[in-house]
């Protein structure tokens, strides 16, 4: 049963627009969401967090919004570059227990 | 240099033998894990372990095995009782009460 979801496999996006990256979870004990960034071949890299306690958290170009009552949260990139270009995962946890999501393939097109 | 070290970075088996994959860390966490990547399917958490000596079964346990002998060292065995071990295998680690997770580099299994 999968807790956490990103049911949009591909997103492409042109360079300067914003992309916004979905993920739905299941579980209400969540109380950490995490997004991570994956290059081919190589380990996934975290990039932002946001605790339960929160519906915003900003880090440079990179946004996440937490929707706790439809259990839904959102990774905004503003402006995107080609070098954004990777698969973007979200996450979460219940004490050391993480849950992933099928991934979102980000392409920024030039 | 902190960081966790797996190796090898691409192994090639035949059917029908066993593979250990590495994972070295000198983060100091108390966490260890292993997942598995496959296209479309996201990580898939084979085994953790959150001290030495003690480890507890993902959610595709079969057909792998682990050991905790010392906290920087976590090593995976992929047995010949896995049927589809082709894939890319990532370790992490956790610190205690930490909510982020730091992997590796990857390990690519195919199996001929």
């Amino acid at each position: 049963d999968q807790q956490v979801k990103q049911n949009s496999p591909s997103l492409s996006v042109q360079e300067g627009r914003i992309s916004i990256l979905n993920c739905d979870y299941t579980n209400s004990m969540f109380d950490y969401f995490l997004w991570y960034k994956k290059y081919p071949a190589e380990g996934p890299t975290f990039l932002i967090s946001i605790s339960s306690i929160k519906d915003k958290n900003e880090d440079g170009r990179f946004t996440v919004f937490l929707n706790k009552s439809a259990k839904h949260l959102s990774l905004h990139i503003v402006p995107s570059q080609p070098g954004d270009s990777a698969v973007y995962f979200c996450a979460s946890n219940t004490g050391n227990q993480f849950y992933f999501g099928t991934g979102t393939s980000l392409t920024v097109i030039p | 240099d902190g960081g966790i070290t797996q190796s090898p970075k691409y192994l090639f088996r035949k059917e029908g033998q066993n593979v250990t994959l590495s994972c070295e860390q000198n983060l100091n966490h108390d966490a260890m894990y292993w997942y598995r990547q496959d296209p479309g399917q996201g990580l898939r958490l084979i085994y953790y372990s959150q001290i030495v000596n003690d480890f507890q079964k993902g959610d595709i346990a079969e057909g792998y095995s682990v050991s905790r002998e010392k906290k920087e060292s976590f090593p995976l065995t992929v047995t010949s009782a896995q049927k589809n071990p082709t894939a890319f295998y990532l370790c992490a680690t956790g610190a205690y009460g930490a909510n982020v997770l730091t992997f590796g580099a990857g390990s690519r299994l195919t199996v001929l």
